[in-house]
């Protein structure tokens, strides 16, 4: 089955550091892939996303890259601000495995303070 | 324009009695979810329809869970003799397609005494 692999939380930067918050998948086709979001007291929200492999995924300053090669959609951004304070889901939605049901990690949780 | 809408947002009920939550989908979205998220938990998939019917049940706890979906819109997930351990948010989620972005509704607490 599908499964989606994200790295333990939380996260504790200072403003302005460098975020990397990894993620790698299982799959049986060929997956969309997204990075969905959860402010403090807000209801999930995308992020970006990347449909085929080689694809960028940008918004807010955050990127992730779809690698086939690693089966990984790691979320990078080059300076955290406080307000990326948040818990950070990774998903992946598969059509050809038979599956019809989009797969979330257990999220990562990222505190940035000042 | 319109997100997802669910209702009611707050829900507190006493161990034993039945809860109907409800969920109004983004006009045109096929595909709907149910998730549960429990305090410091990721989400837990538990129904998806699409359109009416619901392809995957797999993931609803027991047989006091159950859902519906009419028209092709409006859902209903009912809990029946609900339990402390069924407190969390239960989230609804739909998308135009089962590939695409999916866009969550703010949720409703449920809070079992």
């Amino acid at each position: 089955g599908n499964s989606v692999t994200q790295m333990e939380g939380p996260v504790t930067l200072s403003e302005e550091a460098f975020l990397t918050i990894n993620c790698t998948y299982t799959a049986t086709g060929y997956p969309s892939l997204f990075w969905y979001v959860q402010y403090p007291g807000e209801g999930l929200q995308l992020l970006l996303k990347a449909t085929k492999a080689d694809d960028k995924g940008s918004n807010k300053g955050f990127e992730a890259t779809y690698r086939k090669e690693t089966t990984s959609f790691h979320l990078e951004k080059g300076s955290v601000q406080v307000s990326d304070s948040a818990v950070y889901f990774c998903a992946l939605s598969d059509h050809r495995g038979g599956s019809y049901i989009p797969t979330f990690g257990r999220g990562t949780s990222l505190i940035v303070h000042p | 324009g319109a997100g997802v809408s669910q209702s009611p947002s707050n829900k507190v009920t006493e161990k034993g009695k039945d809860v109907e939550l409800r969920c109004d989908p983004i006009s045109g979205h096929t595909a709907l979810y149910w998730y549960r998220q429990s305090l410091g938990q990721g989400l837990e998939f538990l129904i998806y329809f699409q359109g009416n019917s619901a392809p995957d049940k797999s993931g609803l706890p027991s047989d006091r869970f159950s859902a519906e979906r009419t028209g092709g819109s409006v859902s209903t997930l009912t809990i029946q003799r609900t339990q402390q351990e069924d407190s969390a948010v239960y989230l609804c989620a739909s998308s135009l397609n089962s590939l695409e972005t999916q866009y969550f509704g703010p949720g409703t607490r449920l809070l079992v005494l």
